[in-house]
């Protein structure tokens, strides 16, 4: 079975700073990793994914992840982040059956 | 890109009546989708797969005889909650996937509030 963990449940930034958000997933077998981001009241939006190839991803708004198979982790970095990026993250592991598997969230606030 | 649209946004009921919920994919045939259960401030719960032309795939806890799923075309999903209680109050969120593989498109989401 996979699960995900999502390490820190609020993460409070300033603007324009970096951030990082971390994901850890444990798995038998090898997986596929997802960030998706939830605004308010809405469904989700993929940021980024890694199915295989290089394990540096650029994703969406300037995000980007890095698949660390050693340290079976996948987190979340974006070098400024902006008033506009406050949101949810979810971090998720598939094993292509087509079924996602969701870490607890991290909500990111970015403060003026 | 790829649309999945869900409907209604929100709905208010009153407890004992059942509500559906609709899940479409816009621009694709949809050979496999999946509902989710969101609960204020968590994660998305995976609730069921439904694949097209045959039965749901339940994960386990879920009453399917509750929780009734439908996906009798390639682009329509639908999820009715039966007999509907104020616990069943939540976020549902619906995806799609054109290959059956892993999920990239998600609709909008049903806020249900049962009184």
């Amino acid at each position: 079975a996979q699960s995900v963990t999502q390490l820190d449940s609020q993460v409070p930034v300033f603007e324009e700073a970096p951030v990082e958000l971390r994901c850890n997933y444990s798995s038998s077998v090898s997986v596929y990793l997802f960030w998706y981001v939830q605004y308010p009241n809405q469904g989700l939006q993929l940021l980024l994914k890694y199915l295989s190839g290089s394990t540096l991803v650029k994703g969406i708004n300037g995000f980007e992840a890095e698949f660390n198979k050693s340290q079976t982790s996948f987190h979340l970095r974006k070098p400024s982040v902006h008033i506009s990026d406050t949101a949810e993250y979810f971090c998720a592991v598939s094993r292509n059956t087509g079924k996602l598997i969701f870490g607890q969230g991290t909500t990111l606030q970015v403060k003026p | 890109g790829a649309v999945v649209s869900q409907h209604p946004s929100w709905v208010i009921c009153k407890s004992g009546t059942s509500v559906k919920i609709e899940c479409r994919s816009l621009d694709f045939q949809a050979t496999t989708m999946f509902w989710y259960r969101q609960f204020p401030k968590q994660s998305l719960m995976l609730m069921a797969t439904s694949n097209e032309g045959s039965k749901a795939t339940y994960e386990q806890g879920v009453e399917k005889d509750k929780f009734l799923i439908n996906h009798a075309s390639l682009t329509l999903s639908t999820l009715t909650v039966t007999s509907a209680h104020p616990e069943d109050s939540s976020f549902y969120i619906c995806s799609a996937s054109p290959t059956g593989g892993s999920p990239l498109h998600f609709g909008n989401g049903t806020r249900l509030t049962v009184t």
